[in-house]
């Protein structure tokens, strides 16, 4: 079976400048989630996607981060302008339960950015 | 919110001693509670997960308990092997809420 696909794995861009970044679910997986993991901490979770609905995005700074989830499947995540303090590693995860409620997350390689 | 702690951030032990990360959570309607495993530069992989109908779940030398009337669960890992070496993130999930909140990690170190 294959896994959760990301790309880029990684990036490097000065601030100011957008990055687009890429996830492909496991198929048949109807919950996606995007997560940001800075530098020695936990996963925070940004955007939670229920099939192509948006199930939670209350952390994701809308001023800058926007994420879109096509037809249900695939989803980019954008930053723009991005800042210095966006340095992370950007995880994309999916999960089978529909409900969105318990069930085990997997999750991708994941996309680090580094902001100069 | 929900939050999660979990402590302690670094454990070091020796190979074939046991090790014990704890974590606490503040809803109470909380009900799912998984750990993952995130070796350096992979991706965090779910080991066990326990739901709150249950006290305990054990898995070979990895073995998790829940405290509901605390709020607390903790990992426990018997005879521990330099391959257990990673970070460790313990995450809580409600019903009533659909976010997986995850902890800050514990980076357990096992000497050979």
């Amino acid at each position: 079976e294959a896994g959760v696909a990301q790309s880029p794995r990684y990036k490097i861009i000065e601030k100011r400048q957008s990055v687009a970044f890429w996830c492909n679910p496991i198929s048949g997986h109807a919950t996606l989630y995007w997560y940001q993991q800075i530098l020695g901490q936990g996963p925070k979770l940004l955007i939670q996607f229920q099939n192509n609905g948006v199930v939670d995005d209350s952390q994701l700074p809308k001023d800058r981060f926007s994420a879109e989830r096509l037809k249900g499947v695939d989803s980019t995540l954008k930053i723009q302008p991005a800042k210095l303090e966006d340095s992370a590693v950007y995880l994309c995860a999916s999960s089978l339960d529909s409900s969105g409620r318990t069930g085990e997350l997997f999750f991708g390689e994941g996309s680090r950015l580094t902001v100069l | 919110g929900e939050n999660v702690e979990q402590h302690p951030s670094t454990l070091s032990v020796q190979e074939g001693d046991s090790a014990v990360i704890k974590c606490t959570y503040s809803d109470s309607a909380s009900n799912y509670f998984p750990w993952y495993k995130q070796e350096l530069g992979k991706r965090p992989q779910l080991i066990i997960d326990i739901r709150s109908n249950v006290g305990e779940k054990k898995d070979q030398r990895i073995a998790v308990t829940l405290n509901k009337t605390a709020k607390h669960f903790s990992l426990h890992i018997t005879e521990t092997q330099p391959e257990d070496s990673a970070v460790y993130f313990c995450a809580a999930k409600g019903d009533s809420s659909y976010k997986l909140i995850f902890g800050s990690g514990t980076r357990l170190l096992v000497r050979p």
